[in-house]
C-alpha cells in the first residue's frame, strides 16, 4: 500500500502563513491535489496537479512538490481558511488506486 | 455546474447490501472526460476511494474492497449507483459520489455530493 502522511493540526494567526506537508515515498514524482474540507461539507479542491488553482479559488492557495514531501502553502490566512486539508495522489505500483491523506485541522487563532 | 446528489438508506444491517444512488444534474454522465466515483470518509480512516466507472461501463476499483463493491451507471436517470455486499460496522461511514477529472496522468474529484451517512447496525 502507499501512505501520504499528514500533521494532525497546524495552528496559525491570521494574516500569517500556514504549509501544510503530505509525506509520501517519491512523491515528487507523482501529481498531488489538495482538498480543503469545512464542517459538515464536502471536500473542495484548492490546488491541483501539485501547484495549479480552480478558478474561484484565491492565489493565497499555493503548492509545491519535490522529493518525498508536497507542500500546500496558504498565505495572508483569513478565518475563512479554518478547515480540514487532505492531499491525494495516484498510485500506480502494482495495483492501481488513489490515495487520501490523513489531513491536517488547520486552525485560525 | 454540475451537482452531484447521494441517497439510500441511512441504516444497514451487518451481512446486508448497502446501496446507494447519485443523481447527477446539469452534466451527462456519457461524457467521456469524465469517470465517477464513490468515496467514503470516516473518524477513523479517513477519506477512502472505493472506485469509479467510465461512460463505457469499465470500472476500476480499490484492490482492498474489490471483492465486496460494484458501481453502476444508469443513463437513462443519469445517475451512478453504488452496491457494496457483506457490510460490517466498519462500513459505517459518509459516503460521497464524485466527478473524477481527468488530469494526466491521473484525477482529481471535482465536484463531490454532500455525502449521505449510512451506518451498519443490527
Amino acid at each position: 500500500s502507499y501512505v501520504l502522511t499528514q500533521a494532525p493540526s497546524v495552528s496559525v494567526a491570521p494574516g500569517q502563513t500556514a504549509s501544510i506537508t503530505c509525506g509520501g515515498d517519491d512523491i515528487g514524482s507523482k501529481s498531488v491535489h489538495w482538498y480543503q474540507q469545512k464542517p459538515g461539507q464536502a471536500p473542495v479542491v484548492v490546488v491541483f496537479d501539485d501547484s495549479d488553482r480552480p478558478s474561484g479559488i484565491p492565489e493565497r492557495f499555493s503548492g509545491s512538490n519535490s522529493g518525498n514531501t508536497a507542500t500546500l502553502t496558504i498565505s495572508r490566512v483569513e478565518a475563512g481558511d479554518e478547515a480540514d486539508y487532505f492531499c491525494q495522489v495516484w498510485h500506480t505500483s502494482g495495483d492501481h488506486f488513489y490515495v487520501f491523506g490523513t489531513g491536517t485541522k488547520v486552525t485560525v487563532l | 455546474q454540475v451537482q452531484l446528489q447521494e441517497s439510500g438508506p441511512g441504516l444497514v444491517k451487518p451481512s446486508q447490501t448497502l446501496s446507494l444512488t447519485c443523481i447527477v444534474s446539469s452534466g451527462s454522465i456519457t461524457s467521456g472526460d469524465y469517470k465517477w466515483s464513490w468515496i467514503r470518509q470516516t473518524p477513523g480512516k479517513g477519506l477512502e476511494w472505493m472506485g469509479y466507472i467510465y461512460y463505457d461501463g469499465s470500472t476500476n476499483y480499490n484492490p482492498s474492497l474489490k471483492s465486496r463493491v460494484a458501481i453502476s451507471l444508469d443513463t437513462s436517470k443519469n445517475q451512478v449507483s453504488l452496491n457494496l455486499t457483506s457490510v460490517t460496522a466498519a462500513d459505517t461511514a459518509v459516503y460521497y459520489c464524485a466527478r473524477a477529472v481527468l488530469s494526466s496522468p491521473t484525477v482529481r474529484f471535482d465536484p463531490w455530493g454532500q455525502g449521505t451517512l449510512v451506518t451498519v447496525s443490527s
